[in-house]
């Protein structure tokens, strides 16, 4: 089992759709970030956060640190938004362990 | 402000032949991180620079692998000599200094080795 869980693997909707991805990890963390990837390759930070909830134009994450989940919500979805979502936490080493990632393609 | 850049973009070896890859980090971060991504897998860790020095290199799979970081500036990585398995995508990323400092991702270098 990995470390670092993610859900959906893959995930469609159409456009304007309420979008959530989760995250479950079973070490300890520093800290946990969303990440964006593009089919251009390049990773993009979203979010890193070690509590609560942040939140940057349509993109929310919330983070649960007694549950070990985190979720990243996307609102009012756009094709733009298509893009490969990747969880990874910091572990106790400050070590990056990453999810599988969640592919979001997003119908206009 | 130059973001993080990874030199090539894409590079294509043969089996035992040798490739370096180099990552120039944001000026000023002294966080410099390297990971990869091979076919099918999750990213994984391979090490961490603090400035020039190996702050962790628990990640490296083998001595096959070198990482540089002299001065501290742009960091080197050397595969020698380069195996099928070696294949995959590395990615560079720095940070300020600090362990919980926000990262910054390259575009990675596609490696391939046939």
């Amino acid at each position: 089992k990995n470390e670092v869980e993610q859900s959906p693997q893959n995930l469609t909707a159409q456009e304007g759709e309420f979008i959530t991805i989760n995250c479950s990890y079973s070490v300890g963390i520093s800290a946990l970030h969303w990440l964006q990837q593009h089919p251009g390759g390049g990773i993009v930070s979203l979010f890193m956060l070690s509590s609560g909830k942040k939140k940057h134009g349509r993109l929310i994450a919330t983070i649960n640190i007694q549950e070990k989940h985190s979720s990243l919500h996307i609102t009012a979805s756009h094709p733009r938004d298509s893009a490969v979502y990747i969880c990874a936490v910091k572990n106790s080493n400050y070590q990056l362990i990453w999810g599988a990632g969640t592919k979001l393609i997003i119908k206009p | 402000e130059a973001g993080v850049t990874q030199f090539p973009s894409h590079s294509v070896i043969e089996k035992g032949q040798t490739v370096t890859l180099r990552c120039d980090p944001i000026s000023g971060h002294d966080n410099l991180y390297w990971y990869r991504r091979v076919m099918g897998k999750e990213i994984k860790f391979l090490l961490h620079f603090v400035k020039e020095s190996k702050q962790d290199e628990s990640g490296m799979p083998n001595n096959r692998f070198l990482a540089e970081r002299t001065g501290g500036t742009y960091s080197t990585l050397k595969v020698q000599p380069a195996e099928l398995e070696d294949s995959g995508v590395y990615f560079c990323a720095s940070s300020k200094a600090g362990m919980n400092t926000e990262a910054f991702f390259g575009q990675g270098t596609r490696l391939t080795v046939v």
